[in-house]
């Protein structure tokens, strides 16, 4: 069955990086394009960004564009996000999850979600 | 951008048919999808690409889309769908994934 293991949140200050990290398994990873989603505390859904399934194409959320960097290892099964001079509306549980196809549609398995703190 | 509007929230008693919409402009002409999340919870896929149930998901679960409203129909509610429900698109681009604001089931 897919597992999607989410790891590397932690507290963090304003300005500061973090990178985020998501091991997979029990699918063929090199072929499913990956998401990250994120949920501020009490808020909704806020979709992150995408990378396709061979990491040829990589769109972005304009709250985070410039910012934030996908990318994928497709030899470790691992989806990483890399967040730069992040900001306290960055606060959320970040989650990763897999496309049902090989670019960009919808969601058939989420990890449960690492938190991210941004305080001083 | 495109916005999808879901209400707030919806009560529904117990056995009795929960109706969560999505609106969107001219939404009928796109893939609709939803995910219920429980408190604590990763979200889970119930309905994609409109209609379609995922393995595992009751068929009291229905998805429908036409014009610019989507709806997710829920028979014979149980106090288990408690929850709060999503919906997805694409937007014009083809690649950003779009959410609702959420609906949140109430169970009486």
């Amino acid at each position: 069955q897919v597992q999607l293991v989410e790891s590397g949140g932690g507290v963090v200050q304003p300005g500061r990086s973090l990178r985020l990290s998501c091991a997979a398994s029990g699918f063929t990873f090199s072929s499913s394009g990956m998401h990250w989603v994120r949920q501020a505390p009490g808020k909704g859904l806020e979709w992150v960004a995408v990378i396709y399934y061979d990491g040829s194409d990589k769109y972005y959320a304009d709250s985070v564009k410039g910012r934030f960097t996908i990318s994928r290892d497709n030899s470790r099964n691992t989806l990483y996000l890399h967040m730069n001079s992040l900001r306290a509306e960055d606060t959320a549980v970040y989650y990763c999850a897999r496309d049902h196809t090989s670019l960009s549609a919808v969601a058939t398995g989420w990890g449960q979600g690492t938190l991210v703190t941004v305080s001083s | 951008s495109y916005v999808l509007t879901q209400a707030p929230s919806v009560s529904v008693a117990p056995g009795k048919t929960a109706t969560i919409t999505c609106g969107g402009n001219n939404i009928g002409r796109k893939s609709v999808h939803w995910y219920q999340q429980k408190p604590g919870q990763a979200p889970v896929l119930v309905i994609c690409y409109d209609s379609d149930r995922p393995s595992g998901i009751p068929e009291r679960f229905f998805g429908s889309n036409s014009g610019n409203t989507a709806t997710l129909t829920i028979s014979g509610v149980e106090a288990g769908d408690e929850a709060d429900y999503y919906c997805q698109v694409l937007d014009s681009s083809g690649d950003h994934w779009v959410f609702g604001g959420g609906t949140k089931l109430t169970v009486l």
